[in-house]
């Protein structure tokens, strides 16, 4: 069975610049999750996606963090402009998991790591 | 949003120690979730647990959920370099879940 799949893996970007990541959770998989991974942090959970709708987003910077998936299966990730703050590894990651059901085990990617100079 | 702390940050151990991690949530929890992520890694699913009181093992890992779902903890007995890493809680109240702190562990060979 495939992984979870992302790209990039390395970005590096000046400040104020935008980068967008991608996410190809696994197949069959109807929750997908967006972490950011701050050095030495436990991931913090920016967006959940229940198929193409989203459950939670209440921690993400909506000012300049967006996140689609448009056809419930891969989703992008987008920042724009970024801050020095956002430097960190975002982590995509899916599950099984139905509303109805409560949360799965969840399957991560190998994440990406973004650098804000 | 769900605060869930995990004490201690750090914990170096000698190999053939024993380890435990202790996990705690401000509110009430559904479930909880552990992951263990390798240093330059990805978390990795370990155990669910659900119920009140709930204790599960796997070989050397022995995982608890509290009476009131508000706590939780793994035990690693005697530990070995194959066990060096950061674990993850993962707490959930609903269809989300929110991680932890994490405790990173040396073993000291």
């Amino acid at each position: 069975e495939a992984g979870v799949a992302q790209s990039p893996r390395y970005k590096i970007i000046e400040k104020r610049q935008s980068v967008a990541f991608w996410c190809n959770p696994i197949s069959g998989h109807a929750t997908l999750y967006w972490y950011q991974q701050i050095l030495g942090q436990g991931p913090k959970l920016l967006i959940q996606f229940q198929n193409n709708g989203v459950v939670d987003d209440s921690q993400l910077p909506k000012d300049r963090f967006s996140a689609e998936r448009l056809k419930g299966v891969d989703s992008t990730l987008k920042i724009q402009p970024a801050k020095l703050e956002d430097s960190a590894v975002y982590l995509c990651a899916s599950s099984l998991a139905q509303l109805t059901r409560g949360p799965t085990e969840a399957f991560f990617g190998q994440g990406t790591r973004l650098t804000v100079v | 949003g769900q605060q869930v702390m995990q004490i201690p940050q750090y914990q170096h151990v000698q190999e053939g120690e024993d380890f435990t991690t202790y996990c705690n949530s401000s509110t009430t929890l559904s479930n909880i979730q552990w992951y263990k992520q390798r240093p330059g890694g990805h978390p990795v699913f370990l155990i669910q647990l659900v119920k009140s009181g709930e204790v599960k093992k796997q070989k050397r890992l022995t995982f608890q959920f509290g009476e009131a779902k508000k706590n939780s903890s793994l035990h690693i007995t005697a530990t070995q370099t194959t066990d060096v890493g950061t674990y993850f809680c993962a707490g959930s109240t609903g269809n989300q879940f929110y991680f932890g702190t994490g405790t990173s562990l040396t073993v000291i060979p």
